[in-house]
């Protein structure tokens, strides 16, 4: 059962652009939501997250927003960079406890 | 500060033979989760373990069963693999087991099932 819904599948940005990754959850249990950044042979590593008692929440040049109402949430990153390059996780949790995943967005930067 | 430690980081196997796979936490982290990520899908809860003890089990069958030792390390075995069992396995540690503590992940172990 996908619970938690992630587009675009993959994304090319132009070096200082904007990157837009979108989710969308179900489980009106969820109450914890990390972006998740994974290089090539690595695992993935924690961006950002947000709870949903604040409708945004911004770390450098990553933000997040929220909507809940909409059951919601995106991953904005400014400035984007080719370094940035690499596939992006959205997930959901109730608690924090066992994370859902998105399917998960290849974004390439171009120089 | 060490990290999350996966042994081995490759295997292949025959279907329907037995596998264990183990995991370091990052010191002082006594939560540890499994999470299963096939190629190009994201990754999927099997189940997580908090001081020795079970702590939630996602959609996944009894062969795949797991440890937890009193240093917080981990075994993930799984029994009668099959090729759909082909992924890479991920260990995630934290300090405890809710939404206070984020996720530290190890590199995985790559499992090809032939």
């Amino acid at each position: 059962q996908q619970q938690v819904k992630q587009s675009p599948q993959s994304l090319i940005v132009q070096k200082g652009g904007i990157s837009i990754i979108n989710c969308a959850y179900e489980n009106t249990a969820f109450d914890y939501f990390p972006w998740y950044q994974q290089f090539p042979g690595k695992g993935p590593a924690l961006l950002i997250a947000i709870r949903p008692d604040v409708s945004e929440k911004k770390e450098g040049r990553f933000t997040i927003s929220f909507n809940k109402s909409a059951k919601q949430f995106s991953l904005h990153i400014m400035d984007s960079q080719p370094g940035d390059s690499a596939t992006y996780f959205c997930a959901a949790s109730p608690r924090g406890s066992r994370l859902t995943f998105g399917e998960g967005t290849q974004l390439t930067v171009n120089p | 500060e060490t990290g999350v430690t996966q042994s081995p980081t490759h295997l292949i196997k025959t279907r329907g033979q037995q596998v264990t796979l183990r995991c370091s936490s990052q010191s002082g982290h006594n939560t540890v989760s499994w999470y299963q990520q096939a190629l190009g899908q994201g990754p999927q809860f099997i189940f997580q373990y908090y001081r020795e003890e079970e702590n939630g089990r996602g959609n996944f069958p009894p062969r795949f069963s797991g440890l937890q030792f009193p240093n917080y390390s981990s075994e993930l075995n799984v029994n009668a693999l099959e090729l759909d069992d082909s992924a890479l396995y991920l260990c995630a540690s934290s300090l405890g087991a809710g939404f206070s503590y984020g996720y530290t992940f190890g590199s995985g172990t790559r499992l090809t099932v032939v």
